[in-house]
């Protein structure tokens, strides 16, 4: 079945640095993936729409700046935090759909542990 | 997107049938319903998924009545494994993405 894999599961990074986490779609072209961001006992919340080949749209609040996403590939998307403080600290997590037929849901990678110490 | 209001959290023993209700009173026609299953440290998996009527798969049922206005995720005889967080999300299958609501958080007891 479709799989969509995250790398790497966790990170530890110190303040003012950057980290990049790969989201990849193993067995099926992504043209448009999302990410997400998910703090401690909260919901996921969608930061930004990557696309291939252009630019991300952002979610409002969502500093494009800080959050470099880039959609080099049909099977990669890349979210770089840049500048890394204690409060980018948190779960991300990535997802694509198998295509965009009637009733194709969302898949999700494992998520990237973020932690800025 | 249509919003989704489930219960905060649910308690169950194993062996028992739950039922999980989501209310989305402003779905609109393009929009499918669809339920997934969070564990801690983990990304969301997909349970299943609807547009009207009833949906079974290997793993649960969703019940849809004709207004579609709300849906009941069933899940038959739980384990504690089936202790996670479930999520209810209505939206179109084109190029959006799903917007999440608080989901249920369920826990089994043995």
């Amino acid at each position: 079945g479709a799989v969509v894999s995250q790398h790497p599961s966790r990170v530890i990074c110190k303040s003012g640095t950057s980290v990049k986490i790969e989201c990849r779609s193993l067995d099926f072209q992504a043209t448009t993936m999302f990410w997400y961001r998910q703090f401690p006992k909260q919901s996921l919340m969608l930061m930004a729409t990557s696309n291939e080949g252009s630019k991300a749209t952002y979610e409002q609040g969502v500093e494009k700046d800080k959050f470099l996403i880039n959609h080099a590939s049909l099977t990669l998307s890349t979210l770089t935090v840049t500048s890394a403080h204690p409060e980018d600290s948190s779960f991300y997590i990535c997802s694509a759909r198998v295509g965009w037929a009637e009733g194709s849901p969302l898949h999700f990678g494992n998520g990237t542990r973020l932690t800025v110490t | 997107l249509a919003k989704t209001t489930q219960p905060i959290s649910m308690d169950s023993y194993e062996g028992q049938e739950v039922n999980i209700t989501c209310s989305h009173n402003n779905i609109a026609t393009n929009d499918y319903i669809t339920w997934y299953q969070q564990f801690p440290s983990q990304g969301p998996r997909f349970i299943i998924q609807g547009y009207k009527t009833k949906v079974t798969n290997e793993v649960a049922s969703l019940f849809i009545p004709a207004d579609r206005k709300s849906s009941t995720l069933s899940l038959p005889r739980v384990s504690l494994s089936d202790t996670a967080v479930y999520y209810c999300l209505v939206g179109d299958t084109g190029r959006r993405a799903l917007t999440f609501g608080s989901g249920t958080r369920l826990q089994v007891q043995p």
